[in-house]
């Protein structure tokens, strides 16, 4: 199995900051890694696929890079709508696996 | 609009056999793959497979034995069993559609506690 392990886990932040999580995979996945927000009580959302298309509808402000086995997700300017947990998705095998999420909060 | 909704008993006992379903609307459910994917409660999402209409699902290894996904295109639904639930196969259960690989919609979710 493809292991993703993200850091930091938990994240404390101010509205207007610029916020960067990474997500880590244990072999190469190429560009096949998309990035999820989840709010308590909601499915996950995508907002990145392919390692840095933005998905349609999502704002600019998030952004994606990377590719083999580093990757990292970017909000530039931090909303009140952003704090939530964010994890990465890898789907270079069969076995799709997740990243452990991390937890953006309110500093 | 696609919508996905899952339904089933929210309690199920030890050993027993888990049984859900998710009803599409708003798209066609027989050209799309379908994922079930869960999340323990105060966890991370866990992948449990993937399946389609005409194609072999492809499981998580550590589920294999015991799950089966399916889809019923004259109820326009997916299916989740998965038998001999224990505790730790308590979570929320996510049915999601899958475009490009990956999840695109996704249901509202269904907590599924097992309990005796």
């Amino acid at each position: 199995d493809i292991q993703l392990t993200q850091s930091p886990s938990t994240l404390s932040a101010s509205v207007g900051d610029r916020v960067t999580i990474t997500c880590r995979a244990s072999q190469s996945i190429s560009s096949w890694l998309a990035w999820y927000q989840q709010k308590p009580g909601k499915p996950p959302n995508l907002l990145i696929y392919q390692a840095s298309s933005l998905e349609s509808g999502v704002p600019s402000r998030f952004s994606g890079t990377g590719s083999g086995t580093e990757f990292t997700l970017t909000i530039s300017g931090l909303q009140p709508d952003d704090f939530a947990a964010y994890y990465c998705l890898q789907y270079k095998t069969y076995l799709r696996t997740f990243g452990q999420g991390t937890k953006v909060e309110i500093k | 609009q696609v919508q996905l909704q899952e339904s089933g008993p929210g309690l199920v006992k030890p050993s027993e056999t888990l049984s859900l379903t998710c009803t599409v609307s708003g798209g066609s459910i027989s050209i799309y793959y379908w994922s079930w994917i869960r999340q323990p409660p105060g966890k991370g999402l866990e992948w449990m497979g993937y399946f389609s209409y005409s194609g072999s699902p492809n499981y998580k290894p550590s589920l294999e034995s015991r799950v089966t996904m399916s889809v019923d295109t004259s109820k326009n639904q997916v299916s989740l069993k998965l038998t001999s639930v224990t505790a730790a196969d308590t979570a929320v259960y996510y049915c999601a559609r899958l475009s490009r690989g990956i999840p695109d919609y996704w249901g509202q979710g269904t907590l599924v506690t097992v309990s005796s």
